[in-house]
């Protein structure tokens, strides 16, 4: 199947700093992106959505200014956390999606990445 | 707007019994359901999913999942439960009328014990 990586997999930082998560899919384009947050034994939750080329569309609640989003080509989207704070401290998960079929076809996602805020 | 609903925090099976992981649905239009499991500081896996056709799909590692129009469910199963499925499951739904995302369900930790 698809394989979607992300990196890093653990970042720690310092309350203030901004951090970058990438995600790549490794075979196969992704014109749809998606960035995922999700606590402890919970549901993910749905930050925003990102197709190539174009800004991501962002879910309501969802600061756009703090998580940056880029998409800039079929295989690598990144999510920049600016001025991180402890309370941005989660597990965050991308997702990548095919052209092709698109409604039926089922997201590949990443292992996630572990931000710690200090 | 579509939801799907897991009933179940924690579903307890011994290994080698039957598992039932429960999920129902709320959509208007054709249900496009899927069911992922998650293992600890891990992505989503992708087992399954139900477009059309016959309502019992079969997925990876022995799992299958029953579509069922009337009670609006799509219950994950499995004959014979194995430790290693002990993991997080999240059942979803494909929410056409918002771009096709997904629509995640609040999850269930499945507990296998030998």
């Amino acid at each position: 199947g698809a394989v979607v990586s992300q990196h890093p997999s653990r970042v720690i930082c310092k309350s203030g700093t901004s951090v970058k998560i990438e995600c790549r899919s490794l075979d196969f384009q992704a014109t749809t992106m998606f960035w995922y947050r999700q606590f402890p034994k919970q549901s993910l939750m749905l930050m925003a959505t990102s197709n190539e080329g174009s800004k991501a569309t962002y879910e309501q609640g969802v600061e756009k200014d703090k998580f940056l989003i880029n998409h800039a080509s079929l295989t690598l989207s990144t999510l920049t956390v600016t001025s991180a704070h402890p309370e941005d401290s989660s597990f965050y998960i991308c997702s990548a999606r095919t052209l092709a079929g698109q409604m039926y076809n089922e997201q590949f996602f990443g292992p996630g990445t572990r931000l710690t805020v200090l | 707007a579509q939801s799907v609903a897991q009933p179940e925090d924690q579903v307890n099976v011994a290994e080698g019994n039957p598992l039932t992981v429960k999920c129902t649905y709320s959509v208007s239009g054709n249900p496009y359901l899927f069911w992922y499991v998650q293992y600890p500081n891990r992505g989503l896996q992708f087992l399954l999913k139900y477009i059309t056709g016959d309502n019992l799909v079969k997925g990876s590692y022995g799992f299958e999942a029953e579509f069922n129009k009337s009670q609006t469910s799509f219950h994950l199963k499995k004959p014979s439960a194995l430790v290693s499925d002990s993991a997080l499951y999240f059942c979803a739904v494909r929410d056409i009328s918002q771009g096709g995302k997904l629509i995640f369900g609040q999850g269930t930790e499945l507990s296998v014990k030998p």
